[in-house]
């Protein structure tokens, strides 16, 4: 069974920097696309990023609203999945859920959550 | 940049039929998936590549796209189902979900 824990989450100043971490149990996140996708209070879904597969080169998509700012990567070796997030902002803040992305060609959907972790950006 | 379009809330009676749209530029051209969110829970895939039921969906959840719409449809909808609704497709490179629809079973 796929289970993805979100890490990392808490209270931050804008500006600041903070890393978030999905550990993967029952995957392995090299060998599946991996993504971030956040929430923000009382508000829908909104896509962050995505890094691909180790087969498709690991590369990473943003959506335009944290380009520049936020970075996901991988360490296979701790089947963990990263979102450093920089120059946050207040704009920033939601429950922040890292997913599996399975790959329909020519995109992807997301078949595995996790349980989502809050990130609250204020002074 | 790429939008998908939900109505905000939809009501339906316990046995009856909700389909809830989701409409975007050639929308059909594209796979569509759907997300149930409950208050409180993580969304959970309920229809992808347009009408794929992921292991452990109830028959009565079904999905359709074509031209500009893509559908959801629960039939003999219980009580049970009431919950949000996110539609998403993907589009140069980004994913992109709807708004939501608030689904209330009444």
């Amino acid at each position: 069974e796929v289970q993805l824990v979100e890490s990392g989450g808490g209270l931050v100043q804008p500006g600041r920097s903070l890393r978030l971490s999905c550990s993967g149990s029952g995957l392995t996140t090299g060998d599946d696309a991996m993504s971030w996708v956040r929430q923000a209070p009382g508000k829908g879904l909104e896509w962050v990023g995505l890094i691909t597969s180790n087969v498709y080169g690991g590369t990473t998509d943003y959506a335009a609203s944290v380009k520049g700012r936020f970075t996901i990567s991988r360490d296979d070796s701790k089947n963990t999945a990263y979102l450093q997030m920089n120059s946050l902002k207040i704009d920033d803040t939601a429950v922040y859920y890292c997913t599996r992305a399975a790959m329909a060609y020519p995109g992807y959907h997301f078949d595995y959550w996790g349980q989502g972790t809050l990130v609250t950006v204020s002074s | 940049s790429y939008e998908l379009t939900q109505p905000p809330s939809l009501s339906v009676s316990p046995g009856q039929t909700a389909s809830i749209t989701c409409s975007g530029d050639k929308l059909g051209d594209k796979n569509a998936c759907w997300y149930q969110q409950k208050p409180g829970q993580s969304p959970v895939l309920v229809i992808y590549q347009d009408r794929k039921r992921p292991s452990g969906i109830p028959e009565r959840f079904s999905g359709s796209n074509s031209e500009n719409t893509a559908t959801l449809t629960i039939s003999g909808t219980q009580a049970m189902d009431e919950a949000d609704y996110y539609c998403q497709a993907w589009d140069s490179d980004t994913v992109v979900f709807g708004g939501g629809t608030k689904l209330t079973v009444l």
